[in-house]
């Protein structure tokens, strides 16, 4: 089984309010990635963590955190949502060395 | 700098007919390849991975990719398309052995003519 797991599937949010997004696996894989996607862009990377080793991107250093408090579950936390948060955010999880990564459904978060 | 370039945004073709979806990437050293696919209202699935070896690589669903190291490309290709192959078609590369980060091209929405 290959399953991530994402929620919510949608999310409305008030400009300047805080957003937490959840993700899980279940196949023991010890990293877990965040990307965010625009129409018509490519998914972007926001940060990552490799085992409890928290990895964020130069140019998302800032405006994104995370926690993985065990191995299944990871958050992305937006503390004050703006405009230019609306996305979908794509959680992936990766097994060690095998560089594939497998994706959930997505968060289609939009900021108001 | 590394990156990867898919040419064309989008891509019409009649059912039945044969594709190829081309992708360009820029890597120092060995590439590790790959395409995913994202059907309407769902996340990334992985379609295929090249890890060094045969150039030519079988995936899912009928989609096969080939490994260029002297053009820089990793085209995809499909003998006969089908209407649920409408979707947008992401490739990607490596950059990071130990971690997987990958690098994605901004994909190409393939639609299909009846």
């Amino acid at each position: 089984d290959t399953t991530v797991k994402q929620n919510p599937r949608y999310k409305l949010a008030r400009v300047g309010k805080p957003v937490n997004l959840i993700c899980s696996q279940t196949m023991n894989h010890d990293t877990m990635y965040w990307y965010q996607k625009k129409p018509n862009q490519a998914p972007k990377l926001l940060l990552f963590y490799y085992d409890k080793i928290l990895n964020r991107e130069a140019d998302t250093f800032e405006k994104f955190q995370s926690s993985r408090p065990n191995n299944s579950f990871c958050s992305l936390y937006i503390g004050s949502a703006g405009l230019e948060y609306s996305a979908m955010y794509l959680c992936a999880s990766s097994p060690q060395g095998r560089g594939e990564q497998y994706f959930g459904p997505g968060t289609r978060l939009t900021v108001l | 700098a590394q990156s990867v370039t898919q040419p064309d945004a989008r891509v019409t073709v009649s059912e039945g007919a044969s594709l190829q979806l081309r992708c360009k990437y820029s890597y120092f050293g060995t590439p590790y390849l790959f395409w995913y696919v994202q059907y309407p209202r769902q996340g990334l699935q992985l379609l295929l991975k090249y890890y060094p070896g045969d150039p030519v690589v079988q995936g899912v669903n009928g989609f096969e990719a080939e490994f260029s190291k002297s053009n820089s490309s990793f085209h995809l290709r499909k003998a006969s398309v089908h209407w649920s192959d409408w979707a947008v078609y992401f490739c990607a590369v490596r950059v990071n052995y130990n971690q997987g980060k990958l690098i994605f091209g901004q994909g190409t929405k393939l639609s299909i003519k009846p």
